[in-house]
Order: structure tokens, then sequence, then C-alpha cells
């Protein structure tokens, strides 16, 4: 059983269009993350948030920008995609923040493939 | 700043031989977790296996087990008797827990394993 999910697993959009990638889960996990990762590179954290705060990373394009409306869901949006945006993005859940109990795997969906015509 | 390093790009095994995938990491803050996921060519992130950086013995999960040596900072993952399905991507990666928790995993590069018949 899927535990978090993404939605589409295929994206296409024009450049310059905004996207909405969507990702949600059934854990209940306090921890939700964004990555980015371009081809045959790896995955690069672009944000997270722990419950409803926010975290990004300090060089995450101000293009990408999240929104976590309940528990359960948290968005990725893309405002004006280039070309450059082309990759796969993966969300990723964990229970806790680490201090105090450090044994939690972040669990990942399948990842959503977007591409820019 | 933390970073991970994986220096074999690209391996290729024998069915059911052992293989070693290495990393090392660098760090100054004495609480962290590293972990070894594994990534085939369908493009969802697999959790292989967990050692935090407090834990006296290695960890094993089946058929992986992590070559953990904190003095070197190196966590190498042993594959015991490969498969075919082994075929893939594998990432190593640390997240640290200093400072109220984890902020996400760093990636290493990868190393792209396949096992030949």
């Amino acid at each position: 059983d899927a535990m978090v999910i993404q939605n589409p697993r295929y994206q296409v959009t024009q450049f310059g269009k905004p996207v909405t990638l969507s990702c949600s889960q059934t854990l209940n996990h306090n921890v939700m993350y964004w990555y980015q990762q371009k081809s045959s590179q790896a995955p690069k954290l672009l944000f997270h948030y722990y419950d409803k705060d926010f975290n990004n990373e300090a060089d995450t394009p101000d293009n990408f920008q999240s929104r976590r409306p309940n528990t359960s869901f948290c968005f990725l949006d893309i405002r004006s995609p280039g070309l450059g945006d082309a990759a796969m993005y993966l969300c990723a859940t964990s229970r806790e923040k680490g201090a105090g109990d450090s044994n939690q795997p972040q669990h990942f969906g399948d990842g959503t493939r977007l591409s820019i015509l | 700043a933390q970073k991970i390093t994986q220096t074999q790009p690209g391996m290729f095994v024998q069915e059911k031989e052992a293989v070693t995938l290495d990393c090392t990491y660098d760090t100054s803050d004495p609480s962290y977790g590293l972990f070894w996921y594994k990534q085939p060519s369908s493009g969802e992130m697999i959790f292989l296996i967990y050692q935090g950086s407090y834990d006296q013995q290695n960890a094993t999960e089946g058929r992986y087990s992590l070559n953990f040596q904190k003095a070197r900072k190196s966590a190498n993952l042993v594959i015991s008797a490969s498969q075919l399905g082994d075929s893939a991507m594998y990432f190593c990666a640390i997240a640290m827990y200093s400072g109220g928790g984890a902020d996400g995993l760093t990636f290493g590069k990868g190393t792209h394993l396949i096992i030949q018949p």
C-alpha cells in the first residue's frame, strides 16, 4: 500500500506556465520534504515543512513555493517554469525531526517527472 | 555544511557475488544519521538501511549491512549474494540531528550498480 503518493507521475507543462505538483501521505508524519533530482544527479532538498513551519533551503529559487494545507497534503508550486526546472520531484515524509529519536528513514513517494516544453 | 562522497560512479558485479559500495562523509557535528537508498530506473527511492552516529554496532537488514567506521567517516554498504534485481542507483545520504532535528537529507552522487548474470 502506497504511503506517500505523488500525483501525477508525469507532468508536462509549457515554458512559463505555472504548475503544481501534489503529495499526500497516509503515515500521519509531521515532516514533509520536497527534493529536486535532475537527470543523473543526486536529489537536492528544496524545502520542508515541520508541521506548519516552513523551512526553505538557502539556494532554492524564488520560483519554487510550497503549501501544506493539512497534515496529509503538501504541494509544490513552480510559478514560471524554465527549461532548467525539468527534473524528477520527490516528496518524502518523516515522523519527527531527528533529535532524540534518530532511527527514522524518510519515506519517499514515486516522484513526479516534470517536462518543460 | 555536511557532505557525502561516493567515489564509484558505476560498478559491474557478477550475480551471487558480494558487493561493497563506498561512502565517506564529512561533518563536524557529533549527532547524525547515515542512510542508504536504492533507486531503480522507475525512479522511486527505496530505504535500505540506517546507521546512527552513536550506534555501537554495524547495522544489518537482511542481505544489506553497513560497515560503519566512525573514525574514518565511512559508511560502506555491503550487499551479500547479489541478485539481478539489485541493479539500480544507490545513494548514500546523511541527516544532521544537532540543533533540534534533521533538515532533510544530503545525498551523495550515487553509484550505478549493474548485476550481470
